[in-house]
């Protein structure tokens, strides 16, 4: 079945640093991709997308690239801040029967420190 | 746009007993899904509503789960009987009204704890 692998944290990086949360994917046919945002006891809030191959999604500073021949949907940011510290969970949607539903990656937990 | 709320936002139950939960998602969506979160994991799939039509429910969801959406605006979630293994946080999640529009929007999830 369709699947998300990420990156196990914590990450932890001063801040200024350069990100990169690692995401693979295994799924059938042509999947979104997402990234959401979980901030300590708080709900997901969605941080960028991409809909097809070579698509990049981009937001407050983040960025991914859709890569359809390595499976991949990497996050970065060039420099990071105190504030984005937070959990991070890259997700695939696929359409079945009329409707599509989320597949999570077991998320990864950054650390800025100032 | 006032975004999907969910209440209570915690809960905390004894063993055996109901709890409901209950989710508002965003006023012009049509679909609302509830996923379910526990530590330090990401959160899986439990049901899916187009508008109060129950089209998919995950083998997560028990026979103890009941959902609903009676008029196609706000979503209830029950547990019946509560266990301990039922502790997680539960997130619904709403989505547009097109085929093809597949973004979905969290609410910020009610937390139960099982003693």
């Amino acid at each position: 079945g369709d699947s998300v692998t990420q990156m196990e944290g914590p990450v932890t990086l001063s801040e200024e640093a350069f990100l990169t949360i690692n995401c693979t994917y295994t799924a059938t046919g042509y999947p979104s991709l997402f990234w959401y945002v979980q901030y300590p006891g708080e709900g997901l809030q969605l941080l960028l997308k991409a809909t097809k191959a070579d698509d990049k999604g981009s937001n407050k500073g983040f960025e991914a690239t859709y890569r359809k021949e390595t499976t991949s949907f990497h996050l970065e940011k060039g420099s990071v801040q105190v504030s984005d510290s937070a959990v991070y969970f890259c997700a695939l949607s696929a359409f079945s029967g009329g409707y599509n539903k989320l597949i999570f990656g077991a998320g990864t937990r950054l650390a800025v420190h100032p | 746009d006032t975004g999907v709320s969910q209440n209570p936002r915690h809960k905390i139950t004894k063993r055996g007993q109901n709890v409901t939960f209950r989710c508002d998602p965003i006023s012009e969506h049509n679909r609302l899904y509830w996923y379910r979160q526990t530590l330090g994991q990401g959160p899986e799939f439990l049901t899916y509503f187009q508008n109060e039509a129950q089209l998919e429910k995950s083998r997560l969801l028990s026979d103890r789960f009941s959902a609903e959406r009676p008029k196609g605006s706000f979503s209830t979630l029950e547990i019946q009987r509560t266990e301990q293994g039922d502790s997680a946080m539960y997130l619904c999640a709403s989505g547009g009204l097109s085929l093809g529009t597949d973004t979905q929007y969290f609410g910020p999830g009610t937390r139960l704890t099982v003693l």
